[in-house]
């Protein structure tokens, strides 16, 4: 079946410092990645997405590329803010047909910037 | 903006009690997700449905049950709820195969 495995966390940083969450996948064929953020006491919000292979997602200044290679899609931020503090989930949609609508997550990386 | 709402942010419930989690999305959505989070496992589906009265086993389906009347209301039932349904419960919504999923802001329910 899919999974997805991501960095432990907590990741505790400075503010300005580069951020890098790493995330692998396994999956069938191509499936699409997701990166989703989720504030505080609230729900997830989709951060950014890629759908095939060498795309990169981007929004808010992070980024993310689709690796078929080495079935990866880490994310990185060059410079962290105060406001990144989150907790971080890597996800795919896989491509068979029973699991084409269903998001398999990661286990979630809880970062936290330090003024 | 999509909108996904979910009827309550906390409950507290008593062991036993039948427990109803209502969640409503207004983007004409066909798919509709029911998943739980709890510390260090993630997120894990527990039912969807990609079509009114159509529902859908996820990875941890045991003592729930769902309930899809309409296409943009998506309820989750606990028949009788007990304490290791204490979680963080989270509704979604998306349209088609492979597109993103949209959240709502979660209910946070204790069991006693």
């Amino acid at each position: 079946g899919n999974s997805v495995t991501q960095m432990e966390g907590p990741v505790t940083l400075s503010e300005e410092a580069f951020l890098t969450i790493n995330c692998t996948y396994t999956a069938t064929g191509y499936p699409s990645l997701f990166w989703y953020v989720q504030y505080p006491g609230e729900g997830l919000q989709l951060l950014l997405k890629a759908t095939k292979a060498d795309d990169k997602g981007s929004n808010k200044g992070f980024e993310a590329t689709y690796r078929k290679e080495t079935t990866s899609f880490h994310l990185e931020k060059g410079s962290v803010q105060v406001s990144d503090s989150a907790v971080y989930f890597c996800a795919l949609i896989g491509i068979s047909s029973g699991s084409a609508r269903q998001l398999t997550f990661g286990s979630g990386t809880q970062l936290t910037v330090l003024p | 903006d999509v909108k996904v709402t979910q009827s309550s942010r906390y409950l507290v419930k008593r062991t036993g009690e039948k427990v109803f989690l209502e969640c409503v999305q207004d983007m004409d959505h066909e798919n509709m997700f029911w998943y739980r989070q709890d510390p260090g496992l993630g997120l894990r589906l527990i039912y969807f449905s990609y079509d009114v009265k159509m529902k859908e086993k996820g990875d941890i389906p045991e003592g729930y049950s769902v309930s899809r009347e309409k296409k943009e209301r998506f309820s989750l039932i606990l028949e009788s709820a007990s304490t290791n349904q204490t979680s963080m419960y989270l509704c979604a919504s998306g349209q088609g195969t492979g597109e993103t999923q949209y959240f709502g802001p979660g209910t946070r329910l204790l069991v006693l």
